[in-house]
């Protein structure tokens, strides 16, 4: 089974400041990645993910996020970000389809 | 089109009592899985879901049952609810030709 990290429980950054998100996973073999954006008190929202191709995927509200295979990383980053970005954000790994594996989640506060 | 939506939206229980969470999907999805989630430790999978009769377990699925009888619902039942069962809990589905899960809102459940 798979096992995501997410070094960062909580990651307070100011307004307009870039931040990166950390998420590494355990097995080098084929994967599917993704990044999941959580509100309070609501689901899981897609943010953006990497199925094959071009290793650097974006979102549309800004986040990007570059899968590196010899390191398992698929950290997820933002040259600037706003208040509304402040939400708990998870990393999954996919192998064969039929199970995410989730990572513990990153708490994102933007300070105003 | 609703997406996923899952039904009650809060509960609580006395330890001992039984219940029923209901999660309905409108996107003709094969796959659907319960995940409960919990501070600091992410999205655990319960069980899941490959087709319309069929149930596997996953990571967490000790005193949990689910069934699939109809292929747009999949219920969660709590035979004998305990304290530790206290969460939140998230229903999520897929199509077979995707790999990314769609979530529902969540049920928060309180067990005394």
């Amino acid at each position: 089974a798979q096992s995501v990290t997410q070094l960062d429980s909580q990651v307070p950054v100011f307004e307009e400041a870039p931040v990166e998100l950390r998420c590494n996973y355990s097995s080098s073999v084929s994967v599917y990645l993704f990044w999941y954006v959580q509100y309070p008190n609501q689901g899981l929202q897609l943010l953006l993910k990497y199925l094959s191709g071009s290793t650097l995927v974006e979102s549309i509200n800004g986040f990007e996020a570059e899968f590196n295979k010899s390191q398992t990383s698929f950290h997820l980053r933002k040259p600037s970000v706003h208040i509304s970005d402040t939400a708990e954000y998870f990393c999954a790994v996919s192998e064969a389809g039929n199970q995410f594996y989730f990572g513990t989640g990153t708490s994102l506060t933007v300070i105003p | 089109n609703a997406g996923v939506t899952q039904t009650p939206k809060f509960r609580v229980l006395k330890t001992g009592q039984s219940m029923t969470l209901l999660c309905a999907q409108d996107m003709n999805h094969e796959y659907m899985y319960w995940y409960r989630q919990d501070p600091g430790m992410g999205l655990r999978l319960i069980h899941y879901s490959v087709g319309e009769g069929t149930t596997a377990k996953g990571e967490v699925p000790d005193g949990y049952n689910v069934s699939r009888l109809k292929k747009q619902n999949f219920l969660l039942g709590l035979e004998s609810a305990a304290p530790s069962q206290t969460s939140v809990y998230f229903c999520a589905s897929r199509t077979s030709g995707q790999h990314e899960q769609f979530f529902g809102p969540g049920t928060r459940l309180t067990v005394l």
